[in-house]
C-alpha cells in the first residue's frame, strides 16, 4: 500500500486564488520531503527540500514567495500555490524520505489547473 | 538540472519479451533507485540498490548496481500488458555543493502489445 499520501489528488482553481497540497508520510516520520514538477512527458524537476522544523531549500529559478513550503510535523509537509496563474499549471508530486533505507518514496501527485 | 542518461528513451514490445534498460552518470552514486510511473500517478519504487555490483530481483525484475557506481540496469522478464508505463532510475548521491538529492532520468516509455 501506499507509505507516502497526497492530497488532493486534482485541483481546479481560478487565477489568483492560492492552492494547498498536503503530502503525509504514512508509517514513517520523514525529516525531509520533496516537492516536484512534472511537465508532460518530462522527468520530475526538483522544485524544493523541505526539513522539519526549518526553512525549506529552493532549487534555483523556483519562487520561493510563490511556493510557500511549511514542514511542520515530521509526517506532514504543505505546499501552497499563491496566487496561482495559468502557467503554474501542473502536476505536482511530493515525496518523503525513509532515511533508515536511503529511499524515497512519492506520492499520487497533485494535477493542478489554474484557469 | 543534472540527469542521469537512461536509454533507450522508449520501447515497443510484444507480451512475452524481455526488455533491457539502462542508466549512466559522470557522477558516482550511493544509492539507485527505479521507479515505475503509470499516467496522472506518482513513481511507483520498484528496486533499490545500495552497493556496488549488487544485484537484485523483484519478481520479474532484477536491477544491478554497476561496479563503478556510475551505471545501472534494470531487465524485466517476460513482459505482460500491465507492465506498460515510464520507468525512471535515480541516483541518490552528494552533489556539488554538498547537498544529496535524488537524481533522476528522463525515463523510458514501455508499450507492451499483447
Amino acid at each position: 500500500g501506499a507509505v507516502v499520501s497526497q492530497h488532493p489528488s486534482r485541483v481546479i482553481c481560478k487565477s489568483g486564488t492560492s492552492v494547498k497540497i498536503e503530502c503525509r508520510s504514512l508509517d514513517f516520520q520523514a525529516t525531509t520531503m520533496f516537492w516536484y514538477r512534472q511537465f508532460p512527458k518530462k522527468s520530475l524537476m526538483l522544485m524544493a527540500t523541505s526539513n522539519e522544523g526549518s526553512k525549506a531549500t529552493y532549487e534555483q529559478g523556483v519562487e520561493k514567495d510563490k511556493f510557500l513550503i511549511n514542514h511542520a510535523s515530521l509526517t506532514l509537509s504543505t505546499l501552497t500555490v499563491t496566487s496561482a496563474h495559468p502557467e503554474d499549471s501542473s502536476f505536482y508530486i511530493c515525496s518523503a524520505r525513509r532515511s533508515s533505507r536511503n529511499i524515497q518514496y512519492f506520492g499520487a501527485g497533485t494535477r493542478l489547473s489554474v484557469l | 538540472g543534472q540527469q542521469l542518461n537512461q536509454s533507450p528513451q522508449s520501447m515497443f514490445i510484444q507480451e512475452g519479451e524481455d526488455v533491457s534498460m539502462n542508466c549512466t552518470s559522470s557522477s558516482i552514486f550511493n544509492t539507485w533507485l527505479w521507479y515505475k510511473q503509470d499516467p496522472g500517478e506518482g513513481p511507483v519504487l520498484l528496486i533499490a540498490l545500495y552497493k556496488a555490483g549488487e544485484l537484485t530481483s523483484n519478481g520479474r525484475l532484477t536491477a544491478q548496481f554497476g561496479i563503478t557506481r556510475k551505471d545501472s540496469f534494470l531487465n524485466i522478464s517476460a513482459s505482460i500488458p500491465s507492465d506498460v508505463g515510464i520507468y525512471f532510475c535515480a541516483g541518490l548521491g552528494m552533489l556539488q555543493g554538498g547537498s544529496e538529492k535524488l537524481v533522476f532520468g528522463k525515463g523510458m516509455k514501455l508499450t507492451v502489445n499483447p
